[in-house]
């Protein structure tokens, strides 16, 4: 089944203590972002990637850290956490370039306290 | 610069009335735009897109939406609402490097 995975699906932390929500797709998408989402935000991006070892910032990418070592694979970093990261967190995929649809993961719930 | 704006945050009709989820959008050049559903713990679904073809969009579950670029409108319609559907719906614009969403639409069916 073609699809984006993410792990984990909660996660509840403390100030300052590293974490990776990891991020993966089977449908060899060139293109992957991370959005976060936030009532009466709507969904912001927060880093994305064109392919591999090639990332760039989104709208809102400060406190967070993402690479690119595989094709299939797109890990969110948050090296020191703080409460206003509390959050829904998506990835997503997308074919290739232009108006293409992304595909989303089914979310990340972190709480950072 | 481009953002999208729902102008409602919270629709609510009776199963079996027809639906109308507004979504303007603002975009310097022609725009491909998006219709998304999320269920309750659930990621987003597409709905369905527009890619400068048919102004008239079809798309799953029986829900439309039509491209008016003189209103720069998208606006999500379906004639009968099911209890199903009940779910936030986003409106986004932008294409696979990335996509700018509206606030979204909660919408509430009454049995």
């Amino acid at each position: 089944e073609a699809q984006v995975t993410q792990n984990p699906r909660y996660l509840i932390t403390v100030t300052g203590k590293k974490l990776t929500v990891t991020c993966s797709q089977n449908m060899n998408h060139e293109y992957m972002s991370w959005y976060r989402q936030d009532p009466g935000l709507g969904l912001r991006q927060i880093y994305y990637s064109m392919n591999v070892e090639v990332t760039d910032k989104g709208d809102v990418p400060e406190g967070y850290k993402v690479s690119r070592k595989e094709k299939r694979n797109f890990p969110l970093i948050l090296e020191s956490p703080s409460p206003n990261q509390t959050s829904l967190y998506f990835c997503a995929s997308s074919l290739g370039t232009g108006a293409y649809e992304q595909y989303f993961g089914p979310g990340t719930r972190l709480t950072v306290t | 610069a481009q953002s999208v704006t729902q102008l409602d945050s919270h629709v609510s009709v009776s199963e079996g009335t027809p639906v109308l989820l507004r979504c303007n959008y603002s975009s310097s050049y022609s725009p491909s735009l998006f219709w998304y559903v999320q269920h309750p713990n659930k990621g987003l679904q597409l709905l369905l897109k527009y890619t400068s073809a048919a102004t008239l969009v079809k798309g799953i579950n029986g829900f439309e939406a039509e491209f008016k670029k003189s209103e720069t409108s998208f606006h999500l319609t379906k004639p009968s609402a099911h209890m199903s559907d009940a779910a936030e719906y986003f409106c986004a614009l932008g294409g696979a490097q990335k996509l700018v969403f509206g606030q979204g639409t909660r919408l509430t069916i009454n049995p």
